[in-house]
């Protein structure tokens, strides 16, 4: 089955300590996105990847780090810097960025704050 | 700026009513209209899209009317079911520098049996 897939569900972060989010996706696409959704809020976009090695920040990128060493992954760190991380992060993929096309999104990952 | 106006935020139903949920844009470069249907602790995905070539697609029971004039489209569900009851963003796209899709707040929808 061709999808995307995001680990773990659910994380847990402690005071200062950064975690790292799993997004991997076997459709062959080129483009890749992380968002941040809140309760009550829509998607806010935090970095998107256009290719690998290539990536842009999106609207709330502070606090966070992305990498894209292959095409089909693109994890996101959440550094310590983010002083409110507790959120439901989206791993979502396109073909490419050509505009005016479908995004395929992960289960989603739940982060928490111990 | 806002560029996407969604709404309403919440909406209640009875089963077999039609909820309609609206989506107002001002960007002209746009010429992607898609809604997107998420349910509790769950990924978005793709519910129907329409281009400004037509004014209304219909999909099963679902509806897109869109109007170019008025840079507004929106979601029409018939025969409401339970089943519908979730979380309902628009996300308009388009070429050159709004490839990027820009999010609607969401509706989130309820249907009562």
């Amino acid at each position: 089955d061709g999808g995307i897939t995001q680990s773990p569900k659910y994380l847990f972060r402690k005071e200062g300590q950064n975690v790292t989010l799993s997004c991997e996706q076997n459709l062959n696409h080129d483009a890749m996105y992380w968002y941040r959704q809140d309760p009550g809020q829509g998607l806010r976009l935090i970095y998107y990847s256009q290719i690998v090695n290539d990536f842009q920040k999106g609207d709330i990128a502070e606090g966070y780090s992305v990498s894209r060493e292959k095409k089909e992954s693109f994890p996101l760190t959440v550094t310590s810097a983010q002083k409110n991380p507790t959120a439901f992060y989206l791993c979502a993929s396109s073909q490419g960025l050509a505009g005016g096309e479908t995004q395929y999104f992960g289960p989603g990952t739940r982060l928490l704050v111990l | 700026q806002q560029q996407v106006k969604q709404s309403p935020q919440s909406l209640i139903v009875q089963k077999g009513g039609i909820p309609i949920i609206n989506c107002a844009y001002e960007n002209t470069a746009f010429d992607y209209f898609p809604w997107y249907q998420q349910f509790p602790g769950k990924g978005p995905a793709l519910l129907i899209a329409i281009r400004p070539d037509v004014s209304e697609k219909k999909e099963g029971r679902f509806t897109i009317s869109f109007n170019k004039s008025a840079k507004q489209f929106s979601l029409h569900i018939m025969d409401s079911q339970p089943g519908d009851s979730a979380t309902y963003f628009c996300a308009p796209s388009g070429r050159g520098g709004s490839y990027i899709p820009t999010f609607g707040r969401g509706t989130s929808l309820i249907v009562h049996p």
